[in-house]
């Protein structure tokens, strides 16, 4: 079975950048598996920040950026703020109407 | 604006059935545009992707939790249901039903405010 692999837990300055990427148990991520990013702070639905690899969800601030690193997908925050504490889930579209969630990242602004 | 409400039960005895409801408002369940889906999240732990739907009635599961996942439509009320038999402990969870952009763009836009199922006696 698939599995999508993110950094359990990270952590940023304020102001700082960081990037949380998202990884394929078997192969590489590209373009094709459409990734997604979301945000979800506690005892809320999750928040759409970026899909189809880069493209940011309407009111998402462009610090939010995503791309393909390497063999992985990525979302980049640059200068982080407190509120950004949060977790972080990416997405992968596995064709025929299937999606796999990664683990998510837990991420710690201080 | 589209609003998705789940409901039903909160709370399941172990070995029977789940079943909740996601109504829909704002859009229809029938539009080309759309999957249309159900994610979990047990306490504490990640989301998971249960299965979607398409309006043609097409239907995809995740593996691990085909053999006990029904998903179904009334497009007469705009709503979708999930059905998960013979529960355990393992399956409490807060569940979202969601929409699901087609066309080459394939990501979650928006979510219910999920509800909390608890399994156990």
């Amino acid at each position: 079975q698939t599995v999508v692999t993110q950094e359990p837990s990270f952590s940023v300055s304020p102001g700082g950048t960081v990037t949380l990427t998202c990884a394929l148990s078997s192969g590489s991520v590209s373009t094709s598996y459409y990734p997604s990013w979301y945000q979800q702070t506690p005892g809320q639905a999750p928040r759409t920040l970026i899909y189809s690899t880069n493209t940011r969800s309407s009111g998402v601030p462009d610090r939010f950026s995503g791309s393909i690193l390497g063999n992985k997908a990525a979302l980049t925050i640059t200068g982080a703020q407190a509120d950004d504490e949060c977790d972080y889930y990416c997405v992968l579209y596995m064709g025929s109407g299937s999606w796999v969630f990664g683990g998510g990242t837990k991420l710690t602004v201080l | 604006q589209l609003h998705l409400q789940e409901s039903g039960p909160g709370l399941v005895k172990p070995s029977e059935t789940l079943s909740l409801t996601c109504t829909v408002s704002g859009g229809s369940i029938s539009s080309i545009d759309y999957y249309w889906g159900w994610i979990r999240q047990p306490p504490g732990k990640g989301l998971e992707w249960i299965g979607s739907f398409y309006y043609s009635g097409n239907t995809y599961y995740n593996p691990s939790l085909k053999s006990r996942v029904t998903i179904s439509v009334d497009t007469s009320k705009n709503q979708f249901s999930l059905k998960l038999s013979s529960v355990t402990a393992a399956d409490t969870a807060v569940y979202y039903c969601a929409r699901i952009v087609r066309d080459g763009l394939c990501y979650f836009d928006f979510w219910g405010q999920g509800t909390l199922v608890t399994v156990s006696s």
